[in-house]
C-alpha cells in the first residue's frame, strides 16, 4: 500500500515568516490532497493536485506536485497565527476515493 | 449544500461497554462514506468505507464494525470496547475520485 512521509514532523515559526512542508510518497501519486486540521476538529480541504508539475494557490498557501508525481510541497507566505494547525497530505488510492494519509505536520506560529 | 453531521463530539466509555457512533450526510445522494481513526503517533487510518446501502469494506482487522442502514447514514459500532479503541474518529463522505469532506469528529476515551 502507498505510504506518505511528511516532513518536518513539527514546525514553529515566527509570524510573518515563510515556510515549506513536504509530503513524499513511496509510489506515484494519482491524486494528492492537502488538508488542515485544528486540534480536536475535522479536516478542512485545502487543495488537490493531480498533474506532474501542477501548482495551485489559495490566499497565502501554495501547493506543488513534482514532475515525477512522488513529492508535494506546501508553502505558506507571511505566516499568521491563523495558519497554525496540523497539515495532512492524503493520496488517492485510485478506487472509491480511498485516501491514505500521512501522519501530519504540526505548525505553530508565534505572534 | 452538502453537510455532514457526526455525534457525539466526545465520549467516555468503560472497557467492555458497547459503542455506537453515528454519521449522517445531507444534500447528496449515494455518497461514498468512510470511517477514519486518528490516534496519537499513528496518523489517520481508514477503518471502513461504503459505496452503498449495506455495502461495507473493512480496511483493517479490529474490534469495530460498521453498518450503512440508509443511503446517508453510517454507523460505527463495537460490542465490547478495548482500551486500544480510544482515539479520534472521523466520518467522511465523497464521490468517486473526488475530495473527501470530513465531519467534526468524535473523541473516544476508553477507560
Amino acid at each position: 500500500s502507498q505510504e506518505l512521509e511528511q516532513s518536518p514532523q513539527s514546525l514553529i515559526v515566527q509570524e510573518g515568516k515563510n515556510l515549506t512542508i513536504n509530503c513524499t510518497s513511496s509510489k506515484t501519486l494519482y491524486g494528492l490532497y492537502w488538508y488542515k486540521q485544528k486540534y480536536g476538529e475535522g479536516l478542512i480541504f485545502l487543495m488537490m493536485l493531480q498533474k506532474g508539475g501542477e501548482e495551485k494557490s489559495h490566499e497565502k498557501i501554495t501547493a506543488k506536485l513534482d514532475e515525477k508525481k512522488q513529492q508535494s510541497s506546501l508553502h505558506i507566505t507571511a505566516s499568521q497565527p491563523s495558519h497554525a494547525g496540523i497539515y495532512l497530505c492524503g493520496a488517492d488510492q485510485g478506487a472509491n476515493s480511498k485516501l491514505t494519509f500521512g501522519k501530519g505536520i504540526t505548525l505553530s506560529v508565534r505572534p | 449544500s452538502q453537510t455532514i453531521h457526526q455525534w457525539p463530539a466526545t465520549l467516555v466509555q468503560p472497557v467492555g461497554s458497547p459503542l455506537s457512533l453515528e454519521c449522517t450526510v445531507e444534500g447528496t445522494s449515494n455518497p461514498n462514506l468512510y470511517w477514519y481513526r486518528q490516534a496519537a503517533g499513528r496518523g489517520l487510518q481508514l477503518l471502513f468505507y461504503s459505496v452503498g446501502i449495506g455495502q461495507i469494506s473493512s480496511e483493517v482487522p479490529q474490534n469495530l464494525s460498521a453498518s450503512r442502514p440508509q443511503d446517508r447514514q453510517f454507523i460505527l459500532s463495537s460490542k465490547k470496547l478495548l482500551l486500544s479503541d480510544s482515539g479520534f474518529y472521523l466520518c467522511a463522505w465523497g464521490g468517486n475520485n473526488e475530495k473527501l469532506f470530513f465531519g467534526s469528529g468524535t473523541q473516544l476515551s476508553v477507560l
